[in-house]
């Protein structure tokens, strides 16, 4: 039973533009949210986070939007790279930590030079 | 600064044989988490260990998956027997501790024919 759902499994966007990848979750005792980059026969890294007392976060580029009662986050990349070209994966923990980290299926995101 | 190692980096293995990975969580830290990607599922945590003792492992899927963590650099994840089934990328994690970033390894591609 999947409490973190990314409903779109890939997203394609010209190079400058912004990307938009968007994430679901139905378990309302989530607190803290992540977002994690995934290249090609690596392991996922750390992007950027937000805790439910937010409903921005900003980090350079990147910047995440939380919308508690639409239980609801998106990652918006501007302007968009070819080097972001990877998987995004979305995920969601209690404040208990870590060990509660529920993950996405991930979004295929391909940055068109 | 060598990150979280995992090995072997492939295996292709035959239904019904004993598989182990291995992984060497960062030096330091105190978690360590077993994931594993599917297309279906995304990232599911199998389990979880803080200083080297299993906290949760209700992610284990079967009786046939086995983790252990004798030392805090090092740990392993079996499955005996092996089915078709369990293909998948499996991911191993570190962190300082709860609540901390997760640091992937790279993964092992395991493909059960």
């Amino acid at each position: 039973d999947q409490q973190v759902k990314q409903n779109s499994p890939s997203l394609s966007v010209q190079e400058g533009r912004i990307s938009i990848l968007n994430c679901d979750y139905t378990n309302s005792m989530f607190d803290y949210f992540l977002w994690y980059k995934k290249y090609p026969a690596e392991g996922p890294t750390f992007l950027i986070s937000i805790s439910s007392i937010k409903d921005k976060n900003e980090d350079g580029r990147f910047t995440v939007f939380l919308n508690k009662s639409a239980k609801h986050l998106s990652l918006h990349i501007v302007p968009s790279q070819p080097g972001d070209s990877a998987v995004y994966f979305c995920a969601a923990s209690h404040q208990t930590g870590a060990n509660n980290l529920f993950f996405g299926t991930g979004t295929r995101l391909t940055v068109i030079p | 600064d060598a990150g979280v190692i995992q090995s072997p980096r492939h295996e292709v293995t035959e239904m019904g044989q004993e598989v182990t990975l291995r992984c060497k969580p960062i030096s330091g830290h105190n978690s360590l988490f077993w994931y594993r990607q599917t297309m279906m599922r995304g990232l599911e945590l199998l389990i979880y260990f803080n200083n080297n003792v299993p906290i949760d492992d209700s992610g284990m899927p079967e009786d046939r998956f086995s983790a252990k963590m004798p030392n805090a650099s090092f740990s392993t994840l079996k499955i005996q027997p092996s089915e078709p089934r369990d293909s998948a990328v499996y991911f191993c994690a570190s962190s300082l501790g709860s609540g901390e970033k997760l640091f992937f390894g790279s993964g092992t591609q395991l493909s059960v024919l």
